[in-house]
């Protein structure tokens, strides 16, 4: 089956770091472009992240710029999102998904809950 | 405030129709492809609709996107009370250099 599966979320202090995974499989994912797309409670999607097929190039939303890093381990079928200097505003339910051809996105994970909180 | 502008909620009765409207602008939906999505409550995103108006493998015909100018919309026939999800349009922003999204609309099957 298609699968991706996030791990690594949990409740953080404000400026806090946090390492996500996104373990993947079902597919060819060394051919695939990855993003990470995050959902706070209650409100809608927010696009993250993303990095190409290889990792030699990646893009952040303005709201993470500077304080997240996205990379891949294609040996290991995995995504990575490095969180750093962690807000209460970066709360949310964050996605690994994959990248179809046109801007979109095919395949979603179930999620994994980041909280910044005191 | 999301880039492209959706409804808040929608509703129908079942076996209607219901359309979804996506508004954006020149550096988006104007000039870059639409796709949209479905999120039962509690479940991931799914995609319903790519490249405007194509549906992936496995989406039936009773959903079809469309676009014209800035502006994308979604159509739902014979709704069915499984329907009522989140739907969210999303596409690439040339000038933010970004992927943006609608804020979401709320179906609702009454």
């Amino acid at each position: 089956d298609v699968q991706l599966v996030e791990s690594g979320g949990g409740v953080v202090r404000p400026g806090g770091s946090l390492r996500l995974s996104c373990a993947a499989s079902g597919f060819t994912f060394d051919d695939s472009a990855m993003n990470w797309v995050r959902q706070a409670p209650g409100k809608g999607l927010e696009w993250v992240s993303a990095i190409n097929w290889n990792g030699d190039s990646t893009g952040y939303a303005d709201s993470v710029k500077g304080r997240f890093s996205i990379s891949r381990d294609n040996a290991k079928k995995s995504l990575y999102l490095q969180m750093n200097s962690l807000r209460a505003e970066d709360t949310a339910l964050y996605h690994c998904a994959r990248s179809g051809p046109l801007d979109d996105f095919d395949i979603w994970g179930q999620g994994t809950m980041v909280t910044v909180s005191s | 405030q999301s880039v492209l502008t959706q409804p808040p909620s929608v509703s129908a009765a079942p076996g209607q129709k219901v359309t979804i409207s996506c508004s954006g602008s020149s550096s988006n939906i104007g000039n870059n492809y639409v796709s949209w999505y479905q999120q039962l409550p509690g479940t991931a995103p799914k995609l319903l609709v790519y490249d405007n108006n194509k549906r992936p493998s496995g989406i039936p015909d009773r959903f079809s996107g469309s676009k014209s100018g800035t502006s994308a919309t979604l159509g739902i026939t014979g709704l069915q009370t499984g329907d009522e999800a989140d739907y969210y349009c999303g596409t690439w922003d040339s000038s933010l250099s970004a992927v943006v999204f609608g804020g979401g609309t709320e179906l609702t099957v009454l």
